[in-house]
């Protein structure tokens, strides 16, 4: 079946240092969802891509979605402590979302 | 705001017990999720179900089954719970089969013993 697979599993970084995150399907994406889980808590979304090539921005935020449609990344420019927690990939594909493993993010202040 | 509401935050039953976990969400959405969260598995996707007393099984539905019988309420159930269904449990829901965002509930930690 569709895989999603998403590396590194762990990242620790220093405050002020950039952050990204990879995830490569096995198949085509009709989209991609990125959501954030801060530790205890839920996985809330993010944003969605769609388009072939499609780059989107929130303040720190980059998100890109590959020419293929079968990978994405998550970079964030000068993390801080809030931008500790895990995040998600999600790929559509024929019925339903496929998560990737996460990438879960600390931070050292 | 979408409000998806799971019965209990933490639950703990015992081995062959018959488990039910309840959720519910406020938002007339068509499609509900339920997932097993697993360190270092990611969210795994159980059952879902796009419709009143419809249900599809995910990537492990083995030792699950689910009920939808109102739109707003879809339960998952262990129908003999084991030591290897500890876990996280988290349900969401989605407006359509459209690209919708999945609004998740704060979860349930299930431990079995």
């Amino acid at each position: 079946g569709q895989q999603v697979m998403q590396i590194p599993q762990y990242q620790h970084v220093q405050e002020g240092e950039d952050f990204t995150t990879y995830c490569n399907s096995s198949t085509t994406l009709s989209n991609i969802q990125w959501y954030k889980q801060r530790p205890g808590g839920h996985p809330v979304f993010l944003i969605q891509l769609v388009k072939s090539g499609e780059v989107k921005k929130q303040k720190r935020l980059t998100f890109q979605f590959g020419e293929a449609k079968k990978n994405s990344s998550l970079h964030i420019t000068a993390t801080q402590t809030t931008d500790v927690g895990t995040y998600f990939c999600a790929g559509q594909g024929a019925q339903k979302l496929v998560f990737g493993q996460g990438t879960r993010l600390t931070i050292n202040p | 705001d979408v409000k998806v509401t799971q019965s209990s935050r933490y639950l703990v039953k015992r081995t062959g017990e018959k488990v039910f976990l309840e959720c519910v969400q406020d938002m007339d959405h068509e499609n509900m999720f339920w997932y097993r969260q697993d360190p270092g598995l990611g969210l795994r996707l159980i059952y879902f179900s796009y419709d009143v007393k419809m249900k599809e099984k995910g990537d492990i539905p083995e030792g699950y089954s689910v009920s939808r019988e109102k739109k707003e309420r879809f339960s998952l159930i262990l129908e003999s719970a084991s030591t290897n269904q500890t876990s996280m449990y988290l349900c969401a829901s989605q407006r359509d089969r459209g690209y919708q965002p999945q609004h998740f509930g704060d979860g349930t930690r299930l431990s079995i013993l």
